[in-house]
């Protein structure tokens, strides 16, 4: 079984770049059957998907966000990446990443890292 | 793309059935048939416990059912034991390999 491990920078001051690195361990990254997720929660409140990203590189954002944010992939290092530009502190949140299984019809988010808090303070 | 609807919370007693509404809109969940449902506990990740509408991942009890009419996506869940208490999202996926996740619901066992 496939496991997920989100890691990076607890706390991030305003105006900052966020980086956070999601590491695949238990199966391989090069997949056809899954896409990469990021999804936050700020506190006490819904999740929200980020974006996504199949392991050719090919990546996929929230509208809303897409100005500020970029997904990359790393397979020779079975890990995935987020770069979140410009924090604020409606940014503070639990940051998840997640596989998309999207074989079988299932399309869903099968498997989830711990989730890493991140607080954006200066 | 707006969060999809869900009631705040529900309640029911031990046994009970409770069912948990998720509303979107036509170019959504009303569109597509990849509706999947999460459980989850305070302080933990999420957890899948419906995909594609109706389908049970292995693992998740049976007493876990989902179905789907136009808009609207529901989480039924039966015989309501005191592990179920939880927050439950539910998630649609809107074309364009884009998703929406539901505002959240609030299960609680009385």
């Amino acid at each position: 079984q496939q496991q997920l491990q989100e890691s990076g920078p607890g706390l991030v001051k305003p105006s900052e770049t966020l980086s956070l690195t999601c590491t695949v361990s238990g199966g391989s990254i090069s997949s056809s059957s899954y896409y990469w997720a990021w999804i936050r929660q700020p506190p006490g409140k819904g999740l929200e998907w980020i974006g996504s990203i199949f392991y050719d590189g090919h990546s996929y954002y929230k509208p809303s966000l897409e100005s500020r944010v970029t997904i990359s992939v790393d397979t020779s290092n079975n890990q995935f990446s987020l770069k979140w530009r410009s924090m604020t502190a409606a940014d503070t949140a639990v940051y998840y990443c997640a596989r998309l299984l999207v074989d079988w019809d299932v399309d869903a988010f099968d498997v989830w890292g711990r989730g890493t808090p991140v607080t954006v303070s200066s | 793309q707006s969060a999809l609807t869900q009631p705040r919370s529900v309640s029911g007693s031990p046994g009970q059935s409770v069912t948990i509404s998720c509303t979107g809109a036509r170019n959504d969940l009303g569109h597509y048939n990849y509706v999947s449902w999460y459980q989850q506990h305070p302080g933990k990740a999420p957890r899948l416990m419906i995909y594609a509408v109706t389908q049970r991942p292995s693992g998740v009890p049976d007493r876990f059912s989902g179905s789907k009419s136009g808009n609207t996506a529901s989480l039924t869940i039966s015989g309501l034991q005191a592990e179920d208490e939880a927050d439950y999202y539910c998630c649609s996926y809107a074309g364009s390999f884009i998703y929406v996740f539901g505002t959240g619901t609030k299960v609680t066992v009385l």
